[in-house]
């Protein structure tokens, strides 16, 4: 079955910049969507189509392409944006959808 | 506005039934994808299944498949996931999502239900 891997945690201090990692095979032809979820909340898209930013959602959030690895970017982090990140993304038929097991952002 | 709201907690023992409910408002149901997604405690996220309510095309993840069924009311703009036969196992919430149109040609899973916990326990 089709895996996305992420780091299990990344830590930063406030101001600085984080970079959540998602890696998987079909990455390099699918594109990959990446979620915030709060303690105790639903998940909120944040990046779409690999690069893009829904409406709302801060321009400190980005996103990059590498081949099999996709990047969140979070520049000059602050303590809101503690959370929990997934990436999603299918395989490379696109019938077979899957998240990443998840990266829990802590802001020192 | 647009929303997904989704039916209460539940409170279950091993081997009851349950059917829980997404009820969308705002857009046009029958037109948008729904997506269930499993989250256990202090677990992750997982791709359960999705349902095009318009037609009950339904594709489910090999891992759910048999175990769980999706299925949809187009009428009155709802969803639902259904279990049998429930499990310990099946203590989670889940979470409905739909996929939606955020560009022209873009689209992804942008609005989500509240969730609905399920605790399965003798």
């Amino acid at each position: 079955s089709y895996e996305l891997t992420q780091p299990p945690s990344v830590s930063v201090s406030p101001g600085r910049t984080a970079t959540i990692t998602c890696s998987g095979d079909a990455l390099a032809n699918q594109y990959a969507y990446w979620y915030q979820q709060r303690p105790g909340q639903a998940p909120v898209l944040v990046i779409y189509d690999g690069t893009k930013r829904p409406s709302g959602i801060p321009e400190r959030f980005s996103a990059s392409n590498s081949g099999t690895t996709v990047t969140l970017t979070i520049s000059g982090v602050r303590a809101e944006d503690e959370a929990d990140y997934y990436c999603l993304s299918s395989d490379s038929s696109g019938t077979y959808w899957v998240f990443g097991g998840g990266t829990q952002l802590t802001v020192l | 506005e647009v929303q997904l709201v989704q039916s209460g907690a539940e409170v279950k023992k091993p081997g009851e039934s349950l059917k829980i409910s997404c009820e969308g408002s705002g857009y046009s149901f029958s037109n948008h994808w729904v997506l269930w997604v499993r989250q256990k405690p202090g677990k992750g996220l997982e791709w359960m299944g999705i349902i095009y309510p318009s037609d009950s095309d339904i594709r489910y993840s090999p891992s759910f498949q048999g175990q769980v069924t999706i299925s949809a009311d187009k009428s009155i703009s709802t969803a639902y996931l259904q279990w049998n036969s429930l499990k310990a196992s099946d203590t989670a919430m889940y979470y409905c999502s739909r996929l939606g149109e955020l560009a022209a040609e873009s689209a992804a899973f942008d609005i989500w239900g509240q969730g609905t916990m399920v605790t399965v326990s003798s």
